[in-house]
């Protein structure tokens, strides 16, 4: 079974400051990991993967991800955070030989000028 | 390029009605999903298809059926809508080979039963 735990329901930032969105997950396999980020009253849009390789991934508007295999985890970074990044942020994780993306409960990102 | 779209947008029903939401996707993927957003839980999986003339269950599809007659289309039948099926739905399809893993989703139907 595979599942994503994202330990904090809420994170409030202010402008310029460095954010951290956790998430740790627990597969039999090898992650597939995945972030989306969700604005209000819209779809999920994807902002970047591991698959394989490099553990520092980068993404969609200046985020980026690690990956540390031994803490099984995949937290979500941005050096300088920006008030139109408040949203709702999702970890999804799929085993490498499974066809199912299993989801966090999501962190709502709040920040604030 | 529309990607994935979900129709309708919004719907009420009352306890009891049946509907159909649909689900088209123009990427020529094979996968394709369906969701539930309910508050504090994250996305859960409904039913899922990995190809035409196939599906399977996910973690909640008790009161739901799927079918898959096309590779676009992927409807998501409520037989007998309760109150406990109000929440946000999303289609979701992706590519199934190669690394171009990541799911694309629609924009959402938000219903609720009365």
């Amino acid at each position: 079974a595979q599942s994503v735990a994202q330990p904090e329901d809420q994170v409030n930032v202010a402008e310029g400051n460095p954010l951290t969105v956790k998430c740790t997950y627990s597969v039999s396999g090898n992650p597939y990991l995945f972030w989306y980020v969700q604005y209000p009253n819209r779809g999920l849009q994807f902002l970047l993967k591991y698959i394989t390789g490099d553990n520092l991934v980068k993404g969609s508007y200046g985020f980026e991800a690690e990956f540390n295999k031994s803490q099984t985890s995949f937290h979500l970074k941005k050096p300088s955070a920006l008030v139109s990044d408040s949203a709702l942020y999702f970890c999804a994780v799929r085993d490498l030989g499974d066809y199912k993306l299993s989801f966090g409960a999501g962190t709502t990102v709040t920040v604030r000028a | 390029n529309a990607g994935v779209t979900q129709t309708p947008k919004f719907q009420v029903l009352k306890t009891g009605q049946s509907m159909t939401l649909q689900c088209a996707q123009d990427m020529n993927h094979e996968y394709m999903s369906w969701y539930r957003q309910d508050p504090g839980m994250g996305l859960r999986l409904i039913h899922y298809s990995v190809g035409a003339g196939i599906t399977d269950q996910g973690e909640v599809p008790n009161g739901y059926n799927v079918s898959r007659s096309t590779t676009e289309d992927f409807p998501l039948r409520l037989l007998s809508a309760a109150p406990s099926q109000t929440s946000v739905y999303f289609c979701a399809s992706r590519d199934q080979t190669g690394l171009n893993t990541e799911a694309f989703f629609g924009q959402g139907t938000r219903l609720t039963v009365v």
